[in-house]
C-alpha cells in the first residue's frame, strides 16, 4: 500500500529556533496535509496544500506541496513552548482517505 | 460549539469481553471514520460510513464492527478484544467523501484510549 516517509522521527530544538521537517513518498497525492497532534487529543489540521508548487503559510508554519507530488515540508519559524506536540503529514489519494507518515515528535527547550 | 465528541475518554477492559466506544457529531457531516492509533504509530483508518453506506478497510481485523444509527452517531465495537487492541480510538468526519481531485477536511475528536487487561 501507499506509505509517508517522514523525517526527522524527533526533535528536541531551544526556543526560538526554526524547525523543519519533511515528507516523501513512492506515490502521487492529490492533497497534501500537515496536522499536530497534543498528547491524549486527536490531530488538528494545520495546513492543507492542493496544488503541485503550493507554497502556504499560517502564522509561523509553512508547507510546501512538492512538484513532483511525492513530497512535502512544513517549516515552523521561531519556535515557542506550545509547539511541543507530534506533527504528522498526510497525503491524499483517491476519494478522502488519508495516509498518514510516523510523526515527528518536537520537544522545545525554554 | 459543533464538535466531535468522543465517550468514553478513557476505557479499560479485560481480555475478550466486549468494548463499545461511541463517537457523536454536531457538524450533521456525512462521512464518518474510526482511526486505530497505537502509542507512537500514525493513525490508521478502520472503516469509514458514508451516510449509511459502510466501508471496511481490507485489513481491518473482523474482531472489528461499526454501527451508525443516524447522522449523528457512530459505534465502534470490539467483540473480543485481545492485549494488541490497546491504543488510542479516534474518530473523524468529513462534509463530503471527496473525489479524487477534492478533499474534504476530517475534523478528529478527542480520542478514547482503550486499554486491553
Amino acid at each position: 500500500g501507499q506509505q509517508l516517509n517522514q523525517s526527522p522521527q524527533s526533535m528536541f530544538i531551544q526556543e526560538g529556533e526554526d524547525v523543519s521537517m519533511n515528507c516523501t513518498s513512492s506515490s502521487i497525492f492529490n492533497t497534501w496535509l500537515w496536522y499536530k497532534q497534543d498528547p491524549g487529543e486527536g490531530p488538528v489540521l494545520l495546513i492543507a496544500l492542493y496544488k503541485a508548487g503550493e507554497l502556504t503559510s499560517n502564522g509561523r508554519l509553512t508547507a510546501q506541496f512538492g512538484i513532483t507530488r511525492k513530497d512535502s515540508f512544513l517549516n515552523i519559524s521561531a519556535s515557542i513552548p506550545s509547539d511541543v506536540g507530534i506533527y504528522f503529514c498526510a497525503g491524499q489519494g483517491g476519494g478522502n482517505k488519508l495516509v498518514f507518515g510516523a510523526g515527528t515528535i518536537l520537544r522545545v527547550k525554554s | 460549539d459543533a464538535m466531535v465528541i468522543q465517550n468514553p475518554r478513557y476505557q479499560v477492559t479485560q481480555f475478550g469481553k466486549p468494548v463499545t466506544l461511541s463517537c457523536s457529531q454536531t457538524l450533521n457531516h456525512n462521512v464518518m471514520y474510526w482511526y486505530q492509533q497505537k502509542s507512537s504509530q500514525a493513525p490508521k483508518l478502520l472503516f469509514h460510513y458514508y451516510d449509511k453506506d459502510f466501508n471496511n478497510e481490507a485489513d481491518t481485523p473482523d474482531n472489528f464492527q461499526s454501527r451508525r444509527p443516524n447522522t449523528s452517531f457512530c459505534f465502534l465495537d470490539i467483540r473480543s478484544p485481545g492485549l494488541g487492541d490497546t491504543a488510542m480510538y479516534l474518530c473523524a468526519t468529513s462534509r463530503e467523501r471527496g473525489g479524487l481531485s477534492s478533499y474534504n477536511e476530517q475534523f478528529f475528536g478527542p480520542g478514547t484510549r482503550l486499554t486491553v487487561l
